[in-house]
């Protein structure tokens, strides 16, 4: 089955200690992505790859580094997390030819006290 | 990418069609129409997407005006489970960042 797959689902972690959200997909995919969804602001890109060791910001980068070594995965890595990090995060997929549609993650929810 | 309106809310009833509009009045010619629907708190879902014909597939039909200034949904047979909320996105498929722009969609409430 094609999906994109995140770890951990649910992660409740203190402020400053550095934290690694996993993504990985099996669709042989060269695009990836990071989101981030808060209430009234809608889904924010964080980061995206065109492939692997090809990555550049989105919308709202800091306080998030990303690496691509593998065509598979793609994991958000949070240095010293802040409690306004606190957010739902979402990784995609998709080809880099058609079809145009993205493969979302389940999701990941973070909360940083 | 162009900018889409939306209502912010509709309800229809189950195993009724749901009709979901959307404008997109400054939308270029290289830009194509995208729905995807995220049901409460779940990925973002791809349901279609079409550049100026209509389209169908297993899950909906998507119907752009001849001017492609506007677009319907149609689900044709409501469920429970579709309710959800529904965007209309726009945006040209460059090849380059593939980054989807959410507004605040709609949220169909399908009642029993």
């Amino acid at each position: 089955e094609a999906q994109v797959t995140q770890n951990p689902r649910y992660l409740i972690t203190v402020t400053g200690k550095k934290l690694t959200v996993t993504c990985s997909q099996n669709m042989n995919h060269e695009y990836m992505s990071w989101y981030r969804q808060d209430p009234g602001l809608g889904l924010r890109q964080i980061y995206y790859s065109m492939n692997v060791e090809v990555t550049d910001k989105g919308d709202v980068p800091e306080g998030y580094k990303v690496s691509r070594k593998e065509k598979r995965n793609f994991p958000l890595i949070l240095e010293s997390p802040s409690p306004n990090q606190t957010s739902l995060y979402f990784c995609a997929s998709r080809a880099r030819e058609g079809p145009y549609e993205q493969y979302f993650g389940p999701g990941t929810r973070l909360t940083v006290t | 990418d162009a900018k889409t309106t939306q209502p912010t809310s509709m309800d229809c009833a189950e195993g009724r069609a749901a009709n979901l509009p959307c404008n997109h009045s400054t939308i270029s010619g290289n830009e194509y129409v995208y729905w995807y629907r995220q049901i409460h708190s779940q990925g973002p879902q791809y349901i279609i997407h079409g550049l100026k014909n209509n389209e169908t597939n297993e899950m909906a039909s998507l119907i752009i005006t001849e001017d492609r200034k506007s677009s319907t949904l149609i689900l044709p047979h409501a469920t429970l489970r579709d309710t959800a909320v529904y965007y209309c996105i726009v945006r040209a498929d460059t090849g380059a960042n593939s980054k989807l722009t959410f507004g605040k969609g709609i949220t169909l409430s399908v009642r029993p």
